[in-house]
C-alpha cells in the first residue's frame, strides 16, 4: 500500500531552467508534507516542508506547493543548478505520529 | 554542532546471522527513528525511540529489535537475517515534534548485504 507516491522515477532539466517534482498521496490523515534530498552515499537532507493549513511555502530557490483536494503536492526549483541533481524524496506525516512515509524518489539530473 | 554518525557504513553477513549497527544523534536531539532503505524504494520507517522507550513501530517483524541509551545514542539489532534484509540503514535523530522544527537530521546510513 504506497500512501506517498512518486510517479516520476527520473526527470531531466537544462540548467537555468525550472525544476517541477510532483508527489501524490492517499491518506487524508496526512496533515503535514516534507522534501528531502539524497545525494549517494549520503543520508537524506531536508529540503522544505509545509502543513496542511498553508497551499504554498518559498525557500529562497525552492517553493513547495500543495493542493489538498487532489492530495498532490510539487516542487519547483528555480533556477536549477547542477549542484540539484540528486534523488528527491517526497515525504509525509500527521501530527502526533512521528513516523515519515516516504515516497519512492525522483532521480533530477541539471543538464548544464 | 555534531551532525547523525552511524558505523559501520558497509556490513556483509550471511543469511540466518545476527547483526548490531549503531548511531550517534546529533547534539541536542532525543528522539531517534530507523529507516529501511532497499534498492529503488524509499526508506521505511522501522522504529523510533524517546527517552530510552520504543514510541512507534512500522510494519517489521520482532526480530528487529532496537536500544536507546541516556546519551540518546542508539542501536538496530536484526536477528535470523533473511536475503531480503539486504538494504541501506538510516538513523535519524530530530527533537520530539512541537519541540522545534519538524524535520530529521539523517546519518550516511549503513550498507547492510546479507548473502
Amino acid at each position: 500500500d504506497q500512501q506517498v507516491k512518486q510517479n516520476s522515477p527520473s526527470l531531466s532539466v537544462q540548467e537555468g531552467r525550472i525544476s517541477i517534482l510532483n508527489c501524490d498521496y492517499t491518506n487524508s490523515m496526512f496533515d503535514y508534507f516534507l522534501w528531502y534530498k539524497k545525494y549517494p552515499a549520503e543520508g537524506p537532507t531536508f529540503l522544505i516542508s509545509i502543513s496542511s493549513i498553508k497551499d504554498k511555502n518559498e525557500d529562497g530557490r525552492f517553493t513547495v506547493f500543495l493542493n489538498k483536494s487532489a492530495k498532490h503536492l510539487s516542487l519547483h526549483i528555480v533556477p536549477s543548478q547542477p549542484g540539484d541533481s540528486a534523488v528527491y524524496f517526497c515525504a509525509a506525516s500527521h501530527f502526533g505520529n512521528e513516523k515519515l512515509t516516504f515516497g519512492t524518489g525522483t532521480r533530477l539530473t541539471i543538464i548544464p | 554542532e555534531t551532525g547523525v554518525t552511524q558505523s559501520p557504513t558497509h556490513l556483509i553477513k550471511t543469511r540466518g546471522q545476527q547483526v548490531t549497527l549503531r548511531c550517534s544523534s546529533q547534539s541536542g536531539h532525543n528522539t531517534v527513528s530507523w529507516y529501511q532503505q532497499a534498492l529503488g524504494q524509499g526508506p521505511q520507517f522501522i522504529f523510533q525511540y524517546y527517552r530510552e522507550e520504543e514510541n512507534g513501530r512500522g510494519n517489521f517483524p520482532p526480530r528487529f529489535s532496537g536500544l536507546q541509551f541516556p546519551n540518546y545514542s542508539s542501536e538496530l539489532n536484526v536477528n535470523a537475517l533473511e536475503l531480503d534484509d539486504s538494504a541501506l540503514y538510516l538513523c535519524a535523530s530530530s527533537l520530539p515534534q512541537g519541540q522545534g522544527t519538524y524535520g530529521y537530521t539523517f546519518g550516511s546510513g549503513t550498507r547492510l548485504t546479507v548473502v
